[in-house]
């Protein structure tokens, strides 16, 4: 079982509320990620957490905000979204990001719905 | 940039019937090659990772291989339960942490 654990593990949203994913890792990692998963597409990374740094894909429109208060948590808050930001929110951690080959464990995701 | 690319997209195997899957890159200078697992609505469960070419990993049915262009996942005597979509994904050495993610390869293996 994943030491990665995601909530809620399904959302259904109006465009113009306002809600939070979460994220927590017990594997003692130094890194966390954000993906999006949607239909018949690539794994598309979004943004990075590593050592309290913030790396991000500058495609990633501006109405996801990632938190990450600590190591262990990671919260993704979604504010106006679009019928096509529905898809699978996946949390990932890492003991690193910089270092050669980081292997990624990943959470088991929610399912979003935008209507 | 960095690309992947899986093949075939879905595969259907009789039990017992051993086939492989590849997973074609382009990436200046590879960091690492990873494979991945995932079944419907779960996330990626995280298989092998290969670091150089001519490396090899196994585990169980499964075993990963790397040359400089390519990777294959070969699938020796399948089982029914080896039936999820295998994903590739490389990351760079060029200082990103942002790994590139094949679409997949969706595999069925019938009993």
């Amino acid at each position: 079982e994943t030491g990665v654990t995601q909530t809620p593990r399904h959302l259904v949203m109006g465009m113009t509320n306002k809600k939070s994913l979460k994220c927590e890792q017990h594997l003692g990692h130094n890194a966390m990620y954000w993906y999006k998963q949607s239909a018949k597409k690539p794994l598309e990374l979004m943004f990075v957490y590593s050592l309290e740094e913030r790396v991000e894909n500058n495609s990633v429109p501006s109405r996801f905000s990632p938190e990450c208060p600590n190591s262990s948590h990671l919260f993704l808050h979604l504010h106006t979204l679009q019928p096509e930001d529905s898809a699978l929110y996946l949390c990932a951690s890492s003991q690193a990001a910089s270092l050669r080959g980081e292997t990624q464990y990943f959470g088991p995701g929610t399912r979003l719905l935008v209507l | 940039e960095d690309q992947v690319t899986q093949s075939p997209e879905a595969l259907r195997l009789q039990e017992g019937e051993s086939s492989s899957l590849n997973c074609s890159y382009t990436v200046s200078g590879l960091r690492g090659l990873f494979w991945y697992r995932q079944d419907p609505g779960k996330g990626p469960e995280f298989l092998f990772t290969l670091y150089s070419a001519g490396e090899e990993k196994e585990k169980e049915r499964l075993k990963a291989t790397l040359t400089k262009k390519e990777s294959f996942l070969h699938i020796t005597a399948p089982k029914p339960e080896d039936s999820a979509t295998y994903l590739c994904a490389v990351q760079a050495s060029g200082g990103s942490y942002i790994p590139t993610f094949g679409r997949g390869t969706s595999l069925i293996v019938h009993p």
